[in-house]
């Protein structure tokens, strides 16, 4: 099956900072999004982009689908970004396609 | 609009024990899908479905069941649960296949002792 991989796997910032998240997966694919699991657990979508660019506020996304990978970007990073950032694919197979998670990289903002 | 519904949030089983996780959604989504995340890892798939009365196995079904009856609801049922059942579930939604995103309920931390 599709591999998914994420960099880093741990990232610690001071408030203000900004961040790359990368994500490369080993297949092409029709689906990508990110999300971020906050510290209670939720999942929240951030960005459906399986090629382009998005933005929302301070976050953004790219994803080269040529290439086969995506980065999520962090700018003045609040203490409300910390958790986990899960990048997801998924190779069109019709009905029986899945959503593949990447193992997450982990962000803590400290003051 | 409340998106997906999982009930409960948190459980406590004892092993051997039977339960049904439910969801719910309002988005009058066709597929619907069961996650398990273990602590420090991605999610991975249990159970889908792509529509009312059709259901199929995904990457970790064993010790699952599940049905869906209606386009609704997709409840996830354990039985004779085991302490490698200790998970946190998530169940998801979409519209359809391909070129359109997920959406998750809030997720149901089960701890089995």
């Amino acid at each position: 099956g599709i591999q998914v991989e994420q960099s880093p796997p741990d990232l610690i910032l001071q408030e203000g900072a900004n961040s790359t998240l990368r994500c490369n997966f080993s297949d092409s694919v029709n689906n990508l999004q990110w999300f971020h699991q906050n510290p209670w657990g939720q999942l929240i979508n951030l960005f459906y982009i399986p090629s382009g660019t998005k933005q929302n506020g301070r976050l953004s996304a790219t994803t080269v689908a040529t290439e086969r990978y995506s980065l999520l970007y962090i700018s003045s990073s609040q203490t409300t970004d910390s958790g986990v950032y899960f990048c997801a694919v998924e190779r069109n197979t019709g009905t029986a396609s899945k959503l593949t998670f990447g193992t997450g990289t982990r962000l803590q903002v400290t003051l | 609009n409340a998106g997906v519904t999982q009930t409960p949030k948190f459980r406590i089983l004892k092993i051997g024990q039977s339960m049904t996780l439910q969801c719910a959604q309002d988005m009058n989504h066709n597929y619907m899908y069961w996650y398990r995340q273990d602590p420090g890892m991605g999610l991975k798939l249990i159970y889908y479905s792509v529509g009312a009365g059709i259901t199929d196995k995904g990457e970790v079904p064993n010790g699952y069941n599940v049905s869906r009856s209606t386009t609704e609801d997709f409840p996830l049922r354990l039985e004779l649960a085991a302490p490698s059942q200790t998970s946190v579930y998530f169940c998801a939604s979409r519209l359809g296949a391909g070129g359109y995103g997920y959406t998750f309920g809030s997720g149901t931390r089960l701890t089995v002792v």
